[in-house]
């Protein structure tokens, strides 16, 4: 299957600092990628849905300013946490799917995020 | 909108045993069906993708199905292996638009040896 490369896979970073977290489709044009996040012993949450080269689609309840999405390529999307906090700590993971719709979603390892 | 569910949350086996996974979901009108592996800490492995159109994927000892009619889909695992040990997550395509995958709960899976 296609390759979705997330990275980094850990990172612990300080109350009010921002963290970019990086997802590649290393051998297929994503024009889509979606943003999970998952709460331990929880299922996935759907955060976003980015297009190739325009804004990101945010979920109710996700805050579009605190978790800024970028897919300014076909082959990387990356989400930045600004001004994290505590709460923020998650363990998040990206997917991407190539230009047709009914092939399957490849996922990124994710990224657990712990803010001190 | 589309929900998913899974049932057991989590099983407990002896290795060697055939053993199923259930998900149900609510919309009927389900596009595609996709089981996942998730170890402890790391990200999703696809296992198997059942379009609307078809009731059933192989892959090795793997065997997923799918009934749009009852809302049902199962993942079959022939003679389990400690190596099986994981969570299995089952996500649902609503619409053939660019729509994302809708998770259950995942099952966590222990096979013991």
């Amino acid at each position: 299957g296609a390759v979705v490369s997330q990275h980094p896979s850990r990172v612990i970073c300080k109350s009010g600092t921002s963290v970019k977290i990086e997802c590649r489709s290393l051998d297929f044009q994503a024009t889509t990628m979606f943003w999970y996040r998952q709460f331990p012993k929880k299922s996935l949450m759907l955060m976003a849905t980015s297009n190739e080269g325009s804004k990101a689609t945010y979920e109710q309840g996700v805050e579009k300013d605190k978790f800024l999405i970028n897919h300014a390529s076909l082959t990387l999307s990356t989400l930045t946490v600004t001004s994290a906090h505590p709460e923020d700590s998650s363990f998040y993971i990206c997917s991407a799917r190539g230009g047709r719709t009914d092939t399957e979603a490849f996922f990124g390892q994710g990224t657990r995020l712990t803010v001190v | 909108k589309q929900e998913v569910t899974q049932i057991p949350a989590a099983l407990s086996v002896p290795e060697g045993e055939n053993l199923v996974l259930n998900c149900s979901f609510t919309d009927s009108a389900i596009y595609n069906l996709q089981w996942f592996r998730q170890d402890p800490g790391k990200g999703l492995t696809s296992l198997l993708l059942i379009q609307s159109s078809q009731r059933e994927q192989t892959s090795g000892r793997l065997n997923a199905s799918l009934d749009k009619s009852s809302g049902r889909s199962t993942l079959y695992i022939a003679a389990s292996q400690p190596g099986d040990s994981a969570t299995y997550l089952c996500a649902g395509k609503a619409s053939s638009g660019n729509t994302p995958l809708v998770f259950g709960k995942g099952t966590r899976l222990s096979v013991i040896a």
